[in-house]
């Protein structure tokens, strides 16, 4: 079964950074993508980012480039999101998911981890 | 970006009821929609994915249809557990992205 606990929110000032885990079991976590969404009361859900199985390829949604970075440690079944320079707008329940198989939709997802972004 | 947008954001229903959300995407994304469930409290639900496949385990009375710019999530029957709000993502092109969510709504 495919388990995916999320960590690292917490309450932070503007202008502040947090880094966020993903823990993942039950797959082979190489082989996949993950990725990362939020929610948010006034936009309900925003992808965010996702990496390639391998780590070479990361992409980013517009609100968040230049600001995060998403990685991950194979070796450890872990998924990092490193949050920059962040705003009130930021503020939001974090997603983890995992990529589907088949390419691009997201099949699994944690239960999230609240981050809030305020002075 | 893709801009992704759902109709009607909030749809009022009855048990019983066939309902239907219709997904609109500023460009072509073929058949690149996937469609989930949202619940207070809950991890999203992955239901559909290449618009019209459903995913392993949902019920039947779940269904997608289109491609290009047009998708629809129908639900047949409309059933207690399926009150929520569900949400459309294309993943033709990065960044991917969402729509906005329809809530259903007794």
């Amino acid at each position: 079964e495919v388990q995916l606990l999320e960590s690292g929110g917490a309450l932070v000032q503007p202008g502040g950074s947090l880094r966020l885990s993903c823990a993942a079991s039950g797959f082979t976590f190489s082989r996949f993508s993950m990725g990362w969404v939020r929610q948010t009361p006034g936009k309900g859900l925003e992808w965010v980012s996702v990496i390639t199985g391998n780590g070479r390829e990361t992409y980013y949604a517009t609100s968040v480039k230049g600001r995060f970075t998403i990685s991950r440690d194979n070796s450890k079944s872990t998924v990092y999101l490193q949050m920059n320079s962040l705003r009130v707008e930021d503020t939001a329940l974090y997603f983890c998911a995992k990529d589907d198989v088949r390419g691009g939709s997201l099949d699994s997802w944690g239960q999230g981890t609240l981050v809030t972004v305020s002075s | 970006d893709i801009q992704m947008t759902q109709s009607p954001s909030t749809l009022p229903a009855s048990v019983g009821d066939r309902v239907t959300i219709t997904c609109w995407a500023s460009q072509n994304i073929n058949s690149w929609l996937a469609w989930y469930q949202l619940k207070p409290g809950k991890a999203p639900k992955f239901l559909i994915y290449k618009a019209s496949s459903l995913e392993t385990g949902v019920p039947s009375r779940f269904s997608g249809s289109g491609s290009g710019t047009e998708f629809t999530l129908t639900i047949s029957s409309l059933q207690p557990d399926d009150f929520a709000t569900y949400y459309c993502q294309q993943y033709n092109s990065y960044p991917r992205t969402f729509g906005q969510g329809t809530k259903l709504e007794i």
